[in-house]
């Protein structure tokens, strides 16, 4: 199985434009995340969707946006990159809020 | 604030045994993982605790002990293959993971 999938695996992107990071799972998981991963910090959450129709937002969402309209896939938005927003994004999912998390491949963004 | 403590860094030689230790301070508890990072890629869950004690699977092991806020992540028989990032999280009152920094292992021959 295919688990979880990310596109692209990684993007050089000009400030100001837009982009959407893509992410899909097949293994019927409710609940999906958005990371983002700098060199010396942890992982910190971006945005979150517990369920089909539903989002929330993490620690640090200013800048992106989520949606999630169908179990399998919870695509990222960036509407006007900045280079702060440069780093690696991973997408998470689990069975639900208190299972444990697994990760797609990531994604490793670059905003000039 | 919540805090999730790590060493940066650790070496260890092949064959031998080496102990990860993470602290944390968090607004609730609701369990404390660990997952390994190779360069490059994903993170892959390792272990969970949350219950006070030892959970062992094959040559890792996870402690945890939550009136002191802290745990261990124990590698036996070092392998090459072992070296990689090993990420600290615990699940907080909002069912969150906060994520240590995470502890670059180093395996010499």
């Amino acid at each position: 199985t295919a688990g979880i999938t990310q596109a692209p695996t990684s993007q050089i992107l000009a400030a100001g434009r837009s982009m959407t990071l893509r992410c899909t799972q097949d293994m019927r998981h409710n609940a999906m995340y958005w990371y983002r991963q700098d060199l010396g910090l942890g992982l910190r959450l971006i945005h979150y969707s517990n369920t089909a129709g539903t989002t929330g937002k993490g620690e640090v969402p200013d800048g992106y946006s989520v949606s999630r309209a169908n179990t399998d896939d919870f695509p990222l938005t960036l509407a006007s990159a900045v280079p702060s927003q440069t780093s690696v994004y991973f997408c998470a999912s689990s069975m639900g809020g208190e299972d444990t998390q697994y990760f797609g491949p990531g994604t490793r963004l670059t905003v000039l | 604030g919540q805090n999730i403590d790590q060493p940066t860094e650790m070496t260890a030689t092949e064959g031998a045994i080496v102990q990860i230790n993470c602290t944390y301070q968090t607004s609730g508890f609701n369990g404390l993982f660990w997952y390994q990072q190779h360069a490059g890629e994903a993170p892959t869950f390792l272990s969970y605790n949350v219950l006070d004690g030892l959970e062992e699977k094959g040559r890792f092991s996870s402690f945890l002990s939550r009136s002191k806020g802290y745990s261990y992540l124990l590698l036996k028989e070092l392998q090459m293959k072992d070296s990689a990032s090993y990420l600290c999280a615990v699940r907080d009152s909002n069912y969150q993971l906060i994520w240590g920094a995470g502890t670059k292992l180093i395996i010499k021959p």
